[in-house]
């Protein structure tokens, strides 16, 4: 089956910019997850959303949104872009409706550069 | 807070030499211990898991165990090989009601022939 799909894979944008990533999980898995990778930072969680409800929330300032439609497809938006939100940005899905109890499968990322 | 300490790269290793990259870890209560590996330009894959003490999650000729008095998940592999060149990610998961992952800060290693 499919696996998770992010799109776009890279974009360019300039401070101040806002900007919008789409994450598709696999059919049929319910919980989406963000994390942010950077060379400085590494892996961060930015939050979790099951059922279209945000269940956690990493420690990113509110310029950091998302959603979660219907069809478990998700949405993060960072509003104001700065230098260093430059990063990649990985979505995971995960099939268990108990938290905690499956494994994440990632998506290759969005490569997002601010200038 | 939940945190990984991860062995510091990057590792350097001929063909057919044993690995083995460390990691340690602070958390409440029984997290879910992982192992997940990122190549070049994609995201990141599952390799092994172990979800509770004394467990051994294998994979690919990689094992690691769960062992809670030392609070540790060191990844083994007995003879790597080039295609095993990637970043390597030990993270682990509190189980406290939601899918959270808290990850080490990863291991660089390459395989030379």
């Amino acid at each position: 089956k499919a696996g998770v799909t992010q799109t776009p894979r890279y974009l360019i944008k300039t401070r101040g910019q806002q900007v919008t990533l789409s994450c598709s999980p696999i059919s049929g898995h319910r919980s989406v997850s963000w994390y942010q990778q950077t060379p400085g930072q590494g892996l961060q969680f930015l939050f979790e959303y099951f059922s279209e409800t945000q269940r956690n929330k990493g420690n990113f300032p509110g310029r950091f949104s998302g959603r979660q439609f219907s069809n478990s497809r998700s949405e993060m938006n960072v509003s104001t872009l700065e230098l260093g939100d430059s990063a990649l940005y990985l979505c995971a899905s995960s099939g268990s409706t108990v938290a905690g109890a499956n494994v994440l499968t990632f998506g290759a990322g969005s490569r997002l550069t601010v200038l | 807070g939940d945190s990984v300490t991860q062995m510091e790269g990057p590792v350097t290793l001929s063909e057919e030499a044993f690995l083995t990259i460390n990691c340690t870890y602070t958390a409440t209560g029984y997290p879910s211990l992982f192992w997940y590996v990122q190549y070049p330009g994609e995201g990141l894959q599952l390799l092994l898991k172990a979800t509770k003490a004394d467990d051994k999650g294998s994979n690919k000729g990689f094992e690691a165990t769960y062992r809670k008095e030392t609070t540790s998940f060191h990844l083994e592999k007995g003879s790597v090989q080039v295609s095993d060149s990637a970043v390597y990610f030990c993270a682990l998961r509190s189980n406290f009601g939601n899918e959270k992952l808290t990850f080490g800060t990863g291991t660089r290693l390459t395989i030379i022939p």
